[in-house]
């Protein structure tokens, strides 16, 4: 099943910018780079979805280089509410979401 | 539109039991995924309905099953309860088609005693 690589966890301060970069070397031609995020006993939340370039919604932005072997998300001005743990996926067709980790963000006031 | 709802919120059985979680689907959305998470294991997926038939299962015992309805709404039966049974039991939605976004309820706390 496809697997991606993320650091287990991350702190910022408050007002920083955060970059959360996803490894995903066996990445195939039909996948897309998924990203959610999920606070304690919740469902995760779906932030952002990209195939390759950029990709920029209200929340964040990702970066994807051509050769689509890593990602990067982006989260502008963090604040204590956005202290979770980041899901980076690779989901392709009608395939399960393979998740793993994540990346524990804490954001210091 | 209203997002993906989950019944109950929590649920406290008893080892030997068995308990049947509901989930709503976005409306629209004909793909209901299941998935267990426990902090051992982390997100697991349990199986998925489309159009009322089983697409895709994981690797998860037969004492847990579901259903999907003609209306999309989903069922998830498990039963002779375990205490490693105890987790939050994620539904998920989509419309199904290729690379389609998932998005997921508020989940049904279990907790087996």
């Amino acid at each position: 099943l496809a697997k991606t690589t993320q650091p287990i966890s991350m702190d910022s301060y408050e007002g920083q910018e955060v970059n959360i970069t996803c490894s995903h070397n066996n990445i195939a031609t039909n996948d897309y780079i998924t990203w959610y995020q999920q606070f304690p006993s919740q469902g995760p939340r779906f932030i952002i979805q990209g195939y390759k370039t950029k990709v920029t919604n209200e929340v964040a932005s990702l970066f994807i280089p051509a050769d689509r072997k890593s990602s990067t998300l982006s989260l502008p001005r963090v604040s204590l509410s956005d202290t979770a743990v980041y899901y980076c996926l690779m989901n392709s067709g009608n395939t399960p979401l393979v998740f793993g980790k994540g990346t524990r963000l804490s954001v210091i006031a | 539109k209203a997002g993906v709802t989950q019944t109950p919120r929590y649920l406290i059985k008893t080892r030997g039991q068995q308990v049947t979680l509901s989930c709503s689907p976005i409306s629209g959305h004909r793909s209901v995924s299941w998935y267990q998470q426990t902090p051992g294991q982390g997100l697991q997926f349990l199986f998925e309905y489309f159009s009322e038939t089983q697409r895709n299962k994981g690797n998860f015992p037969g004492r847990f099953s579901g259903r999907q309805f003609s209306n999309s709404r989903s069922e998830m039966n498990v039963s002779t309860l375990e205490l490693g049974d105890s987790a939050l039991y994620l539904c998920a939605s989509s419309s199904g088609t290729t690379s389609d976004t998932q998005y997921f309820g508020p989940g049904t706390r279990l907790t087996v005693l």
